[in-house]
């Protein structure tokens, strides 16, 4: 079955430069969700998009932004990356008409240097 | 919001051995999902399972929704089943079957040979 896919699955950046993460939702999925696991921690939830329009958001910062586009992938860009912010990004996708059961990408690991 | 706290915050076994592995919620949900974060950082989904016993090979999942707790028992355990246990729920108004996630602190597995 096909999965949720996210690119890139590692990146190496430097402070004050520009990162975009993509993610490619399960087919049919209407729903994408952002989470941020810094390390030892636990995923935190960023930012989640319904049919498009953003649904909902969490403790994202102003340096980033999110999308959907017209064929449901989603791209979270951050701006002015700073070293608090290497990570590892999830993407998540769901399915409205079902059971809301979320299903999550590998991750992109995010190193700021 | 509501809050999810998992126990033990670690455990250690023997290859062959049996665990179960506790997640307390503080309000009411819909919606309770299992996951394995193996060393590689990959977020595995082991279990949607709001209510109710599920049984998948070796593992298995119990949700007492009414007592706000669920289990997850790791049977014969091998080192594959190393890694971090998460279980989360939806964080919105209790009942809330959609939506983002809030994750347990998890529990790190080791299984040794």
């Amino acid at each position: 079955a096909a999965g949720v896919i996210q690119s890139p699955r590692h990146l190496i950046k430097e402070k004050r430069e520009t990162a975009t993460l993509k993610c490619y939702p399960i087919p049919r999925h209407d729903t994408v969700y952002w989470y941020q696991q810094g390390p030892g921690q636990d995923p935190q939830f960023l930012i989640s998009f319904y049919e498009k329009m953003q649904s909902d958001k969490g403790s994202i910062p102003d340096r980033f932004s999110a999308q959907q586009f017209s064929d449901y992938h989603s791209e979270l860009n951050m701006s002015s990356l700073e070293l608090g912010d290497s990570a590892l990004y999830f993407c998540a996708s769901s399915f409205s008409g079902g059971s809301y059961e979320q299903y999550f990408g590998p991750g992109t690991r995010l190193t700021v240097t | 919001g509501i809050q999810v706290e998992q126990s033990p915050p670690d455990l250690i076994l023997q290859e062959g051995a049996n665990s179960t592995l506790r997640c307390n919620f503080s309000d009411s949900v819909n919606n309770l999902q299992w996951f394995h974060q193996n060393p590689w950082g990959q977020l595995i989904n082991l279990f949607y399972i709001p209510s109710g016993t599920k049984q998948n090979g070796r593992l298995s999942a119990t949700t007492v929704a009414t007592e706000r707790y669920s289990l997850l028992y790791i049977s014969s355990s091998q080192t594959t089943d190393s890694g971090v246990y998460f279980c989360a729920v939806p964080i919105g108004a209790g009942g809330t079957s959609y939506g983002k996630l809030t994750f347990g602190q998890g529990t790190i597995l080791t299984v040794h040979p």
